[in-house]
């Protein structure tokens, strides 16, 4: 089956760093995305590995792990409009794989 | 970049009614279209995978004749929720699938999403 776990929330505060990791089992799995998903709105793309290693856009970062089935999402210098969810996605034949997501929540 | 547009955006509805949700993609022709349902506080379940000219592919356990599923044209795919029920209540979000040149991958955009209540 497939399958991706990510913490359900993490809360941090403004200027901090935060790590939301995600692990997965599957097999011919394709690559792991992250989508940002804010109240009552569509996710938004936010980055995509699909090789391993570190991707780096702006104030986030995506690393992703092939060998260890393993991901994270970095967010630097955390603002308050950060809060949200945040989704890994597993790409397998074309279609997404969505884990459970994590609700980041920024305190000032 | 890619613009996938849904419509209604909310809607409300009697139980044993139907309710069309469209999605359409405004810059781009998308062969796939995907329908997700997501509950409060959840994630996002991949119903059917929708693809123009031809049948649906729907998920395990999502009812084809419930979730009708039309892909009539490479820009527009239609979700009709039929004999509505309270527990169809949920925000329906359609994704249009674009293919990376050259690398063998597809990105996804996400319409905005269509929040359905049944009373």
């Amino acid at each position: 089956g497939q399958s991706l776990e990510q913490p359900s929330e993490v809360t941090a505060v403004e200027g901090a760093i935060v790590q939301i990791n995600c692990t997965y089992q599957t097999s011919g799995f394709y690559g792991l995305s992250w989508y940002q998903q804010h109240d009552g709105g569509a996710p938004t793309f936010l980055s995509y590995n699909a090789l391993d290693g570190l991707e780096e856009t702006g104030r986030f970062s995506s690393f992703l792990s092939r060998s260890d089935s393993y991901g994270y999402l970095l967010l630097q210098e955390l603002q308050m409009k950060d809060s949200a969810s945040y989704f890994c996605a597993g790409a397998q034949g074309g279609k997404l794989i969505f884990g459970q997501g994590t609700e980041l929540s920024v305190k000032p | 970049g890619a613009v996938v547009s849904q419509h209604p955006s909310w809607v409300i509805c009697k139980s044993g009614t139907s309710v069309k949700i469209e999605c359409r993609s405004l810059d781009f022709q998308a062969t796939t279209m995907f329908w997700y349902r997501q509950f409060p506080k959840q994630s996002l379940m991949l119903m059917a995978t929708s693809n123009e000219g031809s049948k649906a592919t729907y998920e395990q356990g999502v009812e084809k004749d419930k979730f009708l599923i039309n892909h009539a044209s490479l820009t527009l795919s239609t979700l009709t929720v039929t004999s509505a029920h309270p527990e169809d209540s949920s925000f329906y979000i359609c994704s249009a699938r674009v293919p990376l040149p050259g690398q063998g991958v597809y990105e996804q955009y996400f319409g905005p999403g269509t929040r359905l209540t049944v009373t």
